[in-house]
């Protein structure tokens, strides 16, 4: 049990188009859903906090307005990079709190490379 | 959350046992102790977490002393499959709404 799914796994997109990213938790509710990101070599870096049913908190340095979060149900929160540039080439990892037991679970993650 | 310090990179031969250890001179009284394990392009894994003294599993071990400023991962025998980053965290047992933070972690090598 406890399990995290990301959608894709992998993309590849040119400079300019947004991408979207979805982290499901396949069989528990999670209220709350955390987004990282890991540049190689480097360790996880924290993006943000998503919370069903309100506004992401972002960590300082992340521009909302780039990077745009929704958590529209218990089971699912989008990440989604606007106007993707190659710096945003990145591995993007979501975590997800199981609500009944306050652990959280990471997912595969999702490898996106910006032409 | 506590600060926690590792070293950067170990190198280890097939069937030994691998120790890392972690420095958490700040751990506070009802901070936990966790350790993640992750393989490149995949999400981090748990291996182990322990409060105090021994706690063992099918993975690892874990060895904390009595001032719990420090902590050892310990892997037995391990294998080239065993060759990942480890991640040592502190914090409170179950994170809740609380984001896990890593540090720059372990970079074991296993050689044949």
């Amino acid at each position: 049990g406890a399990v995290v799914s990301q959608h894709p796994s992998w993309v590849i997109c040119k400079s300019g188009t947004s991408v979207k990213i979805e982290c499901r938790s396949l069989d528990f509710q999670a209220t709350t859903m955390f987004w990282y990101r890991q540049f190689p070599k480097q360790s996880l870096m924290l993006m943000a906090t998503s919370n069903e049913g309100s506004k992401a908190t972002y960590e300082q340095g992340v521009e909302k307005d780039k990077f745009l979060i929704n958590h529209a149900s218990l089971t699912l929160s989008t990440l989604t990079v606007t106007s993707a540039h190659p710096e945003d080439s990145s591995f993007y990892i979501c975590s997800a709190r199981r609500t009944s037991t306050d652990t959280q679970y990471f997912g595969p993650g999702t490898r996106l490379t910006v032409l | 959350l506590a600060k926690t310090t590792q070293p950067i990179s170990m190198d280890s031969y097939e069937g030994q046992e691998v120790n890392i250890t972690c420095s958490h001179n700040n751990i506070a009284t009802n901070d936990y102790i966790t350790w993640y394990q992750q393989f490149p392009s995949q999400g981090p894994r748990f291996i182990i977490q322990g409060y105090k003294t021994k706690v063992t599993n099918e993975v690892a071990s874990l060895f904390i002393p009595a001032d719990r400023k420090s902590s050892t991962l310990s892997l037995p025998r391990v294998s080239l499959s065993d060759t990942a980053v480890y991640y040592c965290l502190v914090g409170p047992r179950n994170s809740g709404n609380t984001p896990l933070v890593f540090g720059k972690g372990t970079r074991l090598s296993v050689i044949a």
